[in-house]
């Protein structure tokens, strides 16, 4: 059963160039969250999409959009990028909103610095 | 202030030990508490999941809730070098709500 697929596994990118990170969620699960983890810091909430819509979202800047396809995955985007984008982002799966007993599961991550 | 506030250690411990984690939270909503485990170079991993006050345990791992003194705790016996990881708690207000973590706390158990 596979897990939380997140792609690419690092990338550096230049400051204001935009990046799309991706997310497959595990298998049967239907939202996806993404989170920003800076370095020693815990993960922080960017936003939530349920079918194909967002449904919640943090403290971040326009610049930061994401997309839901009608396969459950997703996209993050980030544009005109800042040295302090540089961080994990995680995205975690769920089922119907609901993190149930299980909470959400994680993928690894993608490890995005910006020079 | 921040809503959720975790002593980040480090904390080191000898094999065998027991250790206490703790984080501190601010807002009342919050009903649901969870405990990750993050390995380097990797995801959070769920530990336990608790709604409300209360204990659970599971295997080497207990989580206390104290939602009047807005504080859970996670405790590990008989520590393992390979609990060494980073410890996130995280809260949230509503089942499939946004999770507010901790900075972490970063254990290493020394064999």
């Amino acid at each position: 059963d596979a897990g939380v697929t997140q792609s690419p596994t690092h990338l550096i990118k230049t400051r204001g160039q935009q990046v799309t990170l991706r997310c497959s969620p595990k298998s049967g699960h239907d939202t996806v969250s993404w989170y920003q983890q800076a370095l020693g810091q815990g993960p922080q909430f960017i936003f939530q999409y349920y079918e194909e819509e967002e449904r919640q979202r943090g403290n971040f800047p326009d610049r930061f959009s994401g997309h839901q396809f009608p396969n459950y995955s997703s996209e993050l985007n980030v544009n005109a990028l800042l040295l302090g984008d540089s961080a994990l982002y995680l995205c975690a799966s769920s089922l119907g909103q609901v993190a149930t007993n299980y909470g959400y599961t994680f993928g690894s991550g993608t490890r995005l610095t910006v020079v | 202030q921040k809503e959720v506030e975790q002593d980040p250690g480090p904390l080191s411990v000898p094999e065998g030990a027991i250790v206490s984690l703790n984080c501190t939270y601010s807002n009342s909503a919050f009903q649901y508490f969870m405990w990750y485990r993050q390995y380097s170079r990797k995801g959070p991993e769920l530990l336990m999941y608790t709604y409300s006050s209360g204990n659970k345990e599971d295997g080497r791992f207990t989580a206390q809730v104290d939602k009047s003194s807005k504080y859970i705790s996670l405790f590990i016996r008989d520590s393992q070098p390979s609990d060494s990881a980073t410890y996130l708690c995280a809260m949230g207000e509503t089942s499939g709500s946004r999770l507010t973590f901790g900075e972490g706390t970063q254990l290493t158990v020394n064999p």
